[in-house]
């Protein structure tokens, strides 16, 4: 079964400091990732994708991808309590019509 | 924007009755999605559909089907809704590689 893992937590990280979330996936036919932030009650809204191995940075955001380990990290600087959600990893094959496999997310907070 | 929306937020059934939960999205995607979400379970695929009129089998069909008239609208239909159907559903839809959720429905059968 193809599958997506990540560490439940919840994650505790201090306001400022930098929150290192992981996810490792079993597919190595996955080529795409993907990282949703949610809230709770809310729906999970796209924050990173990154194709390609290597780091990916956007803003406070850095997506790390490491096919050869199979591995995709989100780190993101400068916690702040509004980042205090849960985060879903997700990967997709190729193709037009593949699907996106999620992990069950990690619950972070972040601390004053 | 790309804007999914969903035809309720919150919506309370009877065990028997026959559901239909309504999605619509504006951006013209061809990819539309039905996931449930569970807490421990995360978020699981009901159907999916990549056309008008087209559509496919996630890991979690039992009990659930789905149409898709219009380009813009996917509905998900519980024919005999039951106790264990009480979840989040959620609806995406889907631009070449990014997919992006609607509201969702809280769903109680009751």
């Amino acid at each position: 079964q193809k599958e997506v893992e990540q560490n439940s937590g919840p994650l505790s990280v201090p306001e400022g400091a930098i929150a290192s979330l992981n996810c490792t996936y079993s597919d190595r036919g996955s080529q795409s990732f993907f990282w949703y932030r949610q809230y709770s009650g809310k729906s999970p809204e796209l924050i990173m994708s990154i194709y390609s191995n290597g780091d990916k940075e956007d803003g406070r955001f850095t997506a790390q991808l490491n096919k050869a380990s199979q591995y995709v990290s989100l780190l993101i600087r400068d916690s702040q309590p509004s980042d205090s959600a849960t985060y879903l990893c997700a990967g997709a094959n190729t193709g037009t019509a593949s699907k996106l496999t999620f992990g069950t997310g990690t619950r972070l907070q972040v601390t004053l | 924007d790309v804007k999914v929306t969903q035809s309720s937020r919150y919506l309370v059934k009877r065990t028997g009755e026959k559901v239909f939960l309504e999605c619509v999205q504006d951006m013209d995607h061809e990819n539309m999605f039905w996931y449930r979400q569970d807490p421990g379970l995360g978020l699981r695929l009901i159907y999916f559909s990549y056309d008008v009129k087209m559509k496919e089998k996630g890991d979690i069909p039992e009990g659930y089907s789905v149409s898709r008239e219009k380009k813009e609208r996917f509905s998900l239909i519980l024919e005999s809704a039951s106790t264990n159907q009480t979840s989040m559903y959620l609806c995406a839809s889907r631009l070449r590689n990014e997919q992006f959720f609607g509201p969702g429905t809280r769903l109680t059968v009751l």
